[in-house]
C-alpha cells in the first residue's frame, strides 16, 4: 500500500531556531499534499495545502511566513517553522493525495512531534 | 466543506460490539464517506471508506443509509488494542482537504 514518512519523528529545539520537516511519498507520487497540526487531545487542524511546483494555499490563522512549505517534488514535501517559539510545540502530520484509482482519501504520515524550549 | 458531528467519547468492555456514528446533513453528490482511526502520538490510520448501502472489510463495517446524511461504523468485538479515537470525515477523493471533526475516544475496558 501506499506509505508516507515523516522525518524527524521528534525534535527539540531552542526557541528562535528554524525546523524543518520532511513529508515523502514512499511508492507513489503525490501532487497534493497537505499539512495538519494538532494540540495534545485535539482535532487535527490542517494547515496548508501544497501542489507540486506551486505556492501552498494556507488556512485562515496560518502564518505563510511562519510556515514555510515547500513542494519541490512529486514525492516531497516539506514544512519549516521559522524563528520556533514555545507555542509552536506541538504534534505535525502530513499526508498525501493517494494514487489515482486508490480507495483512501488522502495517506498521513506518522507524524513529527516538535518541542520548542 | 461538509462537516461532521460526532459522540466525544465511548466506553465499551472488550468482545463486545461496538457503533459509532457521524452526522452529515450537508453531505455533497460526489462526496465520500471515510474513517480514520488514531492512536496517540501516532498518525491517523485508515479504516474504512464507503459510498452509499452496506461496506465491509476485514476489521470494520460501514452502515450509510440511503440519504447519507449520516453513516455507522462498526468495530465488531473489540479489545483492548482498539482503544483510540475515530474521526469521520467527509469528502471527495484525491487531492481535496479534508475536515477533521472532533473525532470519538473509544476506550476499551477489560
Amino acid at each position: 500500500g501506499a506509505v508516507v514518512s515523516q522525518h524527524p519523528s521528534r525534535v527539540i529545539c531552542k526557541s528562535g531556531t528554524s525546523v524543518k520537516i520532511e513529508c515523502r511519498s514512499l511508492d507513489f507520487q503525490a501532487t497534493t499534499m497537505f499539512w495538519y497540526r494538532q494540540f495534545p487531545k485535539k482535532s487535527l487542524m490542517l494547515m496548508a495545502t501544497s501542489n507540486e511546483g506551486s505556492k501552498a494555499t494556507y488556512e485562515q490563522g496560518v502564518e505563510k511566513d511562519k510556515f514555510l512549505i515547500n513542494h519541490a517534488s512529486l514525492t516531497l514535501s516539506t514544512l519549516t517553522v521559522t524563528s520556533a517559539h514555545p507555542e509552536d510545540s506541538s504534534f505535525y502530520i502530513c499526508s498525501a493525495s493517494g494514487p489515482s484509482g486508490s480507495r483512501e482519501t488522502q495517506y498521513f504520515g506518522p507524524g513529527t512531534r516538535l518541542l520548542v524550549l | 466543506l461538509a462537516k461532521t458531528t460526532q459522540p466525544i467519547s465511548m466506553d465499551s468492555y472488550e468482545g463486545q460490539e461496538v457503533n459509532i456514528t457521524c452526522s452529515h446533513n450537508n453531505i455533497a453528490t460526489n462526496d465520500y464517506i471515510t474513517w480514520y482511526q488514531q492512536f496517540p502520538s501516532q498518525g491517523p490510520r485508515f479504516i474504512i471508506q464507503g459510498y452509499k448501502t452496506k461496506v465491509t472489510n476485514e476489521v470494520a463495517s460501514l452502515f450509510i443509509p440511503a440519504d447519507r446524511k449520516s453513516s455507522t461504523l462498526s468495530l465488531p468485538r473489540v479489545s483492548l488494542s482498539d482503544t483510540a479515537v475515530y474521526y469521520c470525515l467527509v469528502g471527495q477523493t484525491g487531492a481535496n482537504n479534508l475536515f477533521f471533526g472532533t473525532g470519538t475516544r473509544l476506550t476499551v475496558i477489560p
